[in-house]
């Protein structure tokens, strides 16, 4: 399977900072790469697919990057309501994989 | 709007079998296909088994291959997960997603998930 390596485990930073979370494949993934964010309590919630599209409604401090093995999440100015785990997964081969997460904390 | 809700979730013990069910609502749930996901408390995601939209391909993750089945009844417009012979490392909030429109191998939309206690 395609294991996927997440970095930091966890990210402190300050509102209106920029934050950037890396996600590293196994093997190459092309760009069948997505990004979730989860808040306690709650479902995860698509950010990112195809390495870098938005999903629909996100806002647009969210970028992703990469493609390959090598692929980055960056919250250009961090919002109160970003602080949360996300977790980058590929859709290239079966079984689908998850990275471990990131947590964003203040 | 999209609305996935899963119920059946419980207490049930080692050996023991559970079905739980999603329930599908806000779009055409016979044009897409539908995924569980679980959460081990305190850890992160992990991809269970996946289902097309007409129920012909289903992929499985390793740890359940052979003990679950999932399946599909679109007159409902539920998905459900048969678990049997469960183990305490299935313990875990079971989410169903819903697949893009682009592609079977990532989720759009999720419910709010149930949990599966698996203990004596």
């Amino acid at each position: 399977e395609t294991v996927m390596t997440q970095s930091p485990a966890t990210l402190s930073v300050s509102p209106g900072e920029r934050a950037t979370l890396s996600c590293r494949a196994s093997r190459g993934v092309t760009s069948n790469l997505a990004w979730y964010q989860q808040k306690p309590g709650q479902a995860p919630r698509l950010l990112i697919y195809g390495a870098s599209t938005r999903a629909s409604d996100v806002p647009g401090r969210f970028s992703g990057s990469g493609s390959g093995t090598e692929f980055t999440l960056t919250i250009s100015s961090l919002q109160s309501e970003d602080f949360a785990f996300y977790y980058c997964q590929q859709y290239t081969t079966w079984p689908l994989t998850f990275g471990g997460g990131t947590k964003v904390e203040i | 709007q999209v609305q996935l809700v899963e119920s059946g979730g419980g207490v049930v013990q080692p050996g023991g079998s559970l079905r739980i069910s999603c329930a599908a609502s806000g779009f055409t749930f016979n044009t897409y296909g539908m995924h569980w996901v679980r959460q081990a408390p305190g850890k992160g995601l992990e991809w269970v088994v996946f289902i097309e939209y007409n129920g012909n391909t289903k992929y499985y993750g390793d740890s359940v291959r052979g003990r679950f089945t999932i399946s599909r009844d679109s007159s409902k417009s539920t998905v459900y997960l048969q678990m049997d012979s469960l183990r305490p490392d299935d313990t875990a909030v079971y989410f169903c997603a819903r697949t893009h429109r682009s592609s079977w191998g990532f989720f759009d939309s999720w419910g709010q998930g149930t949990l599966v206690t698996v203990s004596s």
